[in-house]
């Protein structure tokens, strides 16, 4: 158990469709983040939450993604008008302070 | 800005140590990490080292730490089959400290 429930496990999304994920983290944790990791890389930060503020984005991060936390708690990602370079596994983390990061097991995403 | 590199692919057999490595730019980082990641799933801490630490021992793992050669390794002594998955390492830095990844080191373990 890692402390963080990320739903759906998958999602298989037609071009130019909008979707959303979201993470669940099981207690409360000041940070969230969000990551997303292609095939044969590491995962990459697109950005992260202190409580319900959005405090960074990375500029792989485009107009087409927005992320929300709207009480501090559970945090969304969605991706509109999906292409098929999105394609990839989507990662939530949690942290308290110093400590390391806990990830969820992901939302694979699949642009046909 | 900020670089982590790895090997691709190690190979070692069964009840042998594996020794995984992993280079970085910052040298400000203020932490690093050793994530496992098996087929399908999330990242799995494994074991971090704070940056005024030169090595940390938990049970089968050693990571050693070069900060002035920018090197940290990962030993995983007496390595079994479940070992077998992609090994990253990650550095911490700045205010956010959020962190960056390296590509990744796929663990085969033979028998």
């Amino acid at each position: 158990d890692t402390g963080v429930s990320q739903n759906p496990r998958h999602k298989i999304t037609k071009r130019g469709q909008n979707v959303t994920f979201r993470c669940d983290p099981i207690s409360e944790h000041n940070r969230l983040y969000w990551y997303r990791q292609t095939l044969g890389q590491g995962p990459e930060f697109l950005t992260y939450f202190q409580n319900e503020a959005q405090l960074e984005k990375s500029r792989l991060l485009s107009d087409r993604f927005s992320a929300e936390r709207p009480k501090g708690s559970f945090s969304t990602l969605e991706i509109q008008r999906t292409e098929q370079g999105d394609s990839a596994m989507y990662l939530c983390a949690i942290r308290d302070g110093n400590s390391p990061l806990h990830f969820g097991n992901g939302t694979r995403l699949t642009v046909t | 800005g900020e670089d982590v590199e790895q090997s691709l692919f190690l190979s070692v057999r069964e009840g042998d140590s594996s020794v995984i490595n992993c280079t970085y730019t910052d040298s400000s980082s203020t932490y690093l990490y050793w994530y496992k990641q098996e087929p399908g799933a999330g990242l799995q801490l494994l074991t971090y080292i704070f940056s005024n630490m030169d090595m940390k021992q938990d049970q089968r793992l050693t990571v050693l730490l070069n900060k002035k050669d920018k090197h940290l390794s990962l030993r995983i002594a007496d390595t079994q089959t479940g070992d077998s998955a992609i090994y990253f390492c990650a550095e911490t830095y700045g205010t956010a400290s959020k962190l960056t990844f390296g590509t990744g080191t796929r663990l085969q373990v033979t028998l």
